[in-house]
């Protein structure tokens, strides 16, 4: 099983919709967790980190259940400009993080 | 700050050239990656520096070497390129404290191997 896991769509979306993804890690042991965003042909930047309570920045909700161990990312009210690949990201401790391959989205006018 | 740079952005080299990818940070962190992403792909760390002075291993080291020059420079190598190490390069830096651990990426840089 990898170590972090996600649907890589695309997902198609209308503009105002909301879509949401899921990523399942699979090291119980693992301490923090993040999403990137990924623009085409650009680097990878941080979104936002995930809390264990759940935390909101905007239109963009981050939740993590660890006895499921799966985060999720909400986009409410989608944006032409939230087209990107979002990656899904965890720290199992003093190593490097650990990167899902990314879920891809599409908003679309 | 200019954050993580990468030279060259753009590179193409026949199979078995050698080059080395530069990357520096102005951010005082400790910690240094370097990662291939191919297209349609997710990233594959090759090599990283925990700290100046050390370097390990990825998930993808073979074909390459790495050099922690000091605290700000990780370069990469390739000493014998082949049309496989075909990818765009990622460096980044990392930013660990209590409250926050972020890890900042370069722009990347464009590798093709005829």
């Amino acid at each position: 099983r990898k170590e972090v896991e996600q649907d890589p769509g695309p997902f198609n979306v209308p503009e105002g919709a909301t879509v949401a993804f899921n990523c399942t890690y699979s090291n119980s042991a693992s301490q923090s967790f993040f999403w990137y965003r990924q623009d085409c042909r650009k680097e990878p930047k941080l979104l936002m980190s995930v809390y264990s309570s759940g935390n909101e920045d905007g239109r963009f909700t981050a939740q993590l259940n660890r006895a499921s161990q799966y985060i999720s990312l909400l986009i409410r009210d989608s944006k032409l400009s939230d087209s990107a690949t979002y990656l899904c990201v965890v720290n199992s401790g003093n190593t490097p993080l650990v990167f899902g391959k990314g879920t891809r989205l599409s908003v679309i006018a | 700050n200019a954050g993580v740079t990468q030279t060259p952005k753009f590179q193409v080299l026949k199979t078995g050239q050698s080059m080395t990818l530069q990357c520096a940070q102005d951010m005082n962190h400790n910690s240094m990656y370097w990662y291939r992403q191919d297209p349609g792909m997710g990233l594959r760390l090759i090599y990283y520096s925990a700290s100046e002075g050390t370097t390990d291993k990825g998930e993808v080291p073979n074909g390459y070497n790495v050099s922690r020059l000091n605290k700000r420079e990780f370069s990469l190598r390739l000493e014998s390129a082949a049309p496989s190490q075909t990818s765009v390069y990622f460096c980044a830096s990392r930013e660990i404290r209590y409250y926050t651990d972020t890890q900042y990426f370069g722009p990347g840089t464009r590798l093709t191997v005829l």
